[in-house]
């Protein structure tokens, strides 16, 4: 088991490009989750997926689009990049036991 | 009021130190409750669901006041590897996990 992966890992995007995020789990989680982590600060959540073909916004969802075709999968797409949105990304999944796992982050740089 | 605060640390503590942390939650029927860890630059990790009952882990032990709105973590004998950052975990509704700002430990030699 691969558990959750992540890609790219590090990224850096000019003001106004566009890029996707992945995530992709093998543990046949349900539940998905994109949360992004200011330096010092906790995790905030973008969106966040109870199964395939349904997603739902989070604390902080503006400049973020999320889908959810498959059960492996839930890629996040920022359309116009802004220096906001420099963050640490982190993709997280959740099975019935209600425990989180984390994949290792995406750092994105927004110049 | 933050669903869920923390105290903001850091702690700096010598090694084989016993350390508390405190975390409280504003949603009275949060359901679940949870301690993570996050080494530096890294993914958070689960270290251990919080028991209405409490619970230990070798030197790790938490405990849930429902009442208060009160979740706890304390080490007991403290390692260098136990630095890191303690995040607080709460599920007010459904499979919605609220985190909290974390708390830094350092453990000195």
């Amino acid at each position: 088991n691969a558990g959750v992966t992540q890609t790219p890992k590090f990224r850096i995007l000019k003001i106004g490009q566009s890029m996707t995020l992945q995530c992709t789990q093998d543990m046949n989680h349900n539940y998905m989750y994109w949360y992004r982590q200011d330096p010092g600060m906790g995790l905030k959540l973008i969106y966040y997926s109870v199964g395939a073909g349904i997603t739902d916004k989070g604390e902080v969802p503006n400049g973020y689009n999320v889908s959810r075709s498959t059960t492996e999968d839930f890629p996040l797409r920022l359309e116009l990049a802004a220096p906001s949105q420099t963050s640490v990304y982190f993709c997280a999944s959740s099975g019935e036991v209600n425990t989180q796992y984390f994949g290792p982050g995406t750092r994105l740089t927004v110049l | 009021r933050k669903e869920v605060e923390q105290d903001p640390g850091p702690f700096n503590v010598p090694e084989g130190a016993t350390v508390a942390f405190n975390c409280t939650y504003s949603n009275s029927a949060s359901q679940s409750f949870f301690w993570y860890r996050q080494d530096c630059r890294k993914e958070p990790k689960l270290l251990m669901s919080v028991y209405s009952s409490g619970n230990e882990d070798g030197r790790f032990t938490a405990q849930l006041n429902r009442a208060s709105q009160y979740i706890s973590l304390l080490i007991r004998d403290s390692k260098l590897s136990d630095s890191a950052t303690y995040l607080c975990v709460v599920t007010p509704y459904g499979q919605n996990f609220v985190f909290g700002p974390g708390t830094r430990l350092s453990v000195l030699p």
